[in-house]
């Protein structure tokens, strides 16, 4: 089984609707990680959490929220889905006491009508 | 401007062939971070290199850090088809006990047969 699950792996969806992408993982890790992909633009990253307490915007949070559920769970939201958020989602997880990785899920492709 | 950038953005080589891969930040890395992506899936973690002028190893895949901590590059000893995918540098800037990852727009690679 995957260490770091993501749901759903795609997802077609309207301008204006709300949606929810989910992250699970199983390592053990506190922190946790959102990223999107875009052609030509590298990772960028949304959101992070280093624990169920701890939520920090990253550098492209504008449209999206988070909401740590558990240790194991981290969970991406788009109140109100535009075009211009069609793109690759990955969450990541990392060891608390290390820093040799992070270790990605296998990500969820968005299309916003 | 880019924090951090890669060079070639694609590269078409024959199998069998080397090439190398760059990335170039615009200040002091703490950690550099190499990951392959195949088209649409998750990140793959290659290696982390950390001190300067570090020199790491897997199979055909050579990367290196350079003294002064701004500039890495990943070398691939004679391709083949399976090397081919997306590489992307993740610099650590922080230093500090929880980190994050700052990506690089990355590099296409097409290893033809």
């Amino acid at each position: 089984d995957a260490d770091v699950t993501q749901t759903p792996r795609n997802r077609i969806t309207k301008t204006g609707k709300r949606i929810m992408l989910e992250c699970s993982q199983t390592k053990g890790h506190d922190r946790m990680y959102w990223y999107r992909q875009d052609p030509g633009l590298g990772l960028r990253l949304i959101y992070y959490s280093f624990d169920v307490k701890d939520i920090n915007k990253g550098e492209i949070s504008d449209g999206y929220s988070v909401s740590r559920q558990a240790q194991a769970k981290f969970s991406l939201s788009l109140e109100s889905a535009i075009p211009n958020q069609t793109a690759l989602y990955f969450c990541a997880t990392s060891d608390t006491h290390g820093r040799e990785t992070q270790y990605f899920g296998p990500g969820t492709r968005l299309l916003v009508l | 401007s880019q924090e951090l950038e890669q060079s070639p953005q694609s590269l078409i080589v024959q199998e069998g062939k080397n090439l190398t891969i760059n990335c170039t930040s615009s200040k002091t890395l703490y950690g550099l971070y190499w990951y392959k992506q195949k088209y649409g899936e998750g990140l793959i973690f290659l290696m982390m290199l950390q001190k300067g002028g570090e020199e790491k190893s897997h199979e055909k895949i050579t990367a290196k850090l350079d003294e002064k901590k701004q500039q890495s590059s990943l070398h691939i000893t004679a391709s083949q088809p399976s090397h081919a995918g997306i590489y992307l540098c993740g610099a650590d800037y922080s230093g500090g006990s929880n980190y994050k990852l700052t990506f690089g727009k990355g590099t296409l690679l097409t290893v033809n047969p």
